[in-house]
């Protein structure tokens, strides 16, 4: 199986930061990556596809970028709605479609 | 308008089988491409992708529980069927069903199973 590794795992942050989030894999998967958002009790809801591409309806603030083995995740000015736990996922190979452990940003 | 919505027991008792359905409504599962998958969430852990099923009944499972998953589709009743063998305490989970290839861009709610004698 491709491994998937974020960090951090927590991340505390304000209003306003930037913040960015990396997701490593334990080996090269192009730039099949997708990143998912999840709030409390509800299903992830897909924010980025291809490493970089935005889904519909994603707000600009979110960017992806990477490669390979490594890539992140990007919000440039955080705002409330964004405070949820974020999930990488590989689908190169299926081997199966991993999941990263999820990275979960925090109010600071 | 793309929606799923999963259902199924929402108590198993440890060995049994478990049985969930996924109904979706505004795609077809016999459009080229498309695919409906499950993916497991414990509580309070990271998301574990479980099995997909393609418009051309191509099945794909996760290695670690292959033996124990099964994933069919009725495409006249717009229904995945994901069936879970040898129930344990650990498996205890929110189960969703989504819709994708290989990514998922439409989820259902979820529905909490607890296995528990």
């Amino acid at each position: 199986d491709i491994q998937m590794t974020q960090s951090p795992s927590t991340l505390s942050a304000s209003v306003g930061d930037r913040v960015t989030i990396t997701c490593r894999a334990s080996q090269s998967i192009s730039n099949w990556l997708a990143w998912y958002q999840q709030k409390p009790g509800k299903a992830p809801n897909l924010l980025i596809y291809r490493a970089s591409n935005l889904d519909s309806g994603v707000p600009s603030r979110f960017s992806g970028s990477g490669s390979g083995t490594e890539f992140t995740l990007t919000i440039s000015s955080l705002q409330p709605d964004d405070f949820a736990t974020y999930y990488c996922q590989q689908y190169d190979s299926y081997s199966p479609y991993t999941f990263g452990q999820g990275t979960k940003l925090e109010i600071k | 308008q793309i929606t799923l919505k999963e259902s199924g027991p929402t108590l198993v008792k440890p060995t049994q089988t478990l049985t969930l359905t996924c109904t979706f409504s505004g795609f077809s599962l016999t459009t080229s491409g498309v695919g409906v998958g499950w993916i497991r969430q414990p509580p309070g852990k990271a998301l574990e992708w479980l099995a997909l099923i393609y418009w051309d009944d191509d099945k794909r499972y996760s290695p670690s529980l292959k033996s124990r998953l099964t994933i069919t589709k009725d495409t006249s009743k717009n229904q995945v069927v994901l069936t879970m063998t040898n129930m344990d305490p650990v498996d205890t989970a929110t189960y969703y069903c989504a819709h994708g290839g290989a990514i998922f861009d439409y989820w259902g709610q979820g529905t909490l199973v607890t296995v528990s004698s």
